[in-house]
């Protein structure tokens, strides 16, 4: 799998926009973008993916550049509760066949 | 659905015990994860298994640990004999990717080896 950078903390106030970017400069034609992100003590949890049209769901918008090298997941109006660790991870096909490769993936701490 | 279901909750065992964790995908998900989440490694992928087969096991540490699925509804993860730097929480986590790959994960297992 392609390796992504992300930057190891972030801050955002509640109700603002939290803006997370991920570097993945080798990333492949055929691998996809995945965020998840992590509750304290709980288990990973999807939130979105996209190959290289922009992605917006319930939980988050995800904007990818036109070479594919980065990607920003937007949270449009941060809660307390959108604290987490948030992994961004290139994944080669939508298959359950592929394997996800988590790394250290960026603390987001939403504050009052 | 009550999503992927994992036991126990936490253990704690001695060393050089034997350790089985377990767990029950989502019903009609085809692929099943087992992953490791230490503060030192973070989330490590130890086997995956589709439609019951092991895929890869590559990431299984050493042959003290052992993953089985006998059936669509049922995997376990064992470690023996346990040690020390086993203790971690271990995730299970189940997919049906038909169009992508959005894996459930569990709540986790606690293991402490004492």
């Amino acid at each position: 799998d392609a390796k992504t950078t992300q930057p190891t903390s972030m801050d955002c106030a509640e109700g603002r926009a939290a803006n997370l970017p991920c570097n993945h400069s080798t990333i492949s034609g055929n691998e996809y973008v995945y965020w998840y992100r992590q509750i304290h003590s709980q288990g990973p949890q999807y939130i979105i993916h996209g190959l290289k049209n922009n992605e917006t769901n319930e939980m988050a918008s995800l904007i990818i550049t036109e070479d594919r090298k980065s990607s920003t997941l937007i949270l449009p109006h941060a809660t307390l509760r959108d604290t987490a660790v948030y992994y961004c991870i290139v994944s080669p096909g939508a298959n359950a066949g592929n394997m996800l490769t988590f790394g250290g993936g960026t603390r987001l701490m939403v504050k009052p | 659905d009550a999503g992927v279901i994992q036991s126990p909750r936490h253990e704690v065992t001695e060393m050089g015990q034997e350790v089985t964790l377990r767990c029950k995908p989502i019903s009609g998900h085809n692929s099943l994860f087992w992953y490791r989440q230490t503060m030192m490694r973070g989330l490590e992928l130890l086997i995956y298994f589709n439609n019951n087969v092991p895929i890869d096991d590559s990431g299984m540490p050493e042959d003290r640990f052992s993953a089985k699925m006998p059936n669509a509804s049922f995997s376990t993860l064992k470690i023996q004999p346990s040690e020390p730097r086993d203790s971690a929480v271990y995730f299970c986590a189940s997919s049906l990717a038909l169009v992508k790959n959005e894996q459930f994960f569990g709540p986790g297992t606690r293991l402490t080896v004492l």
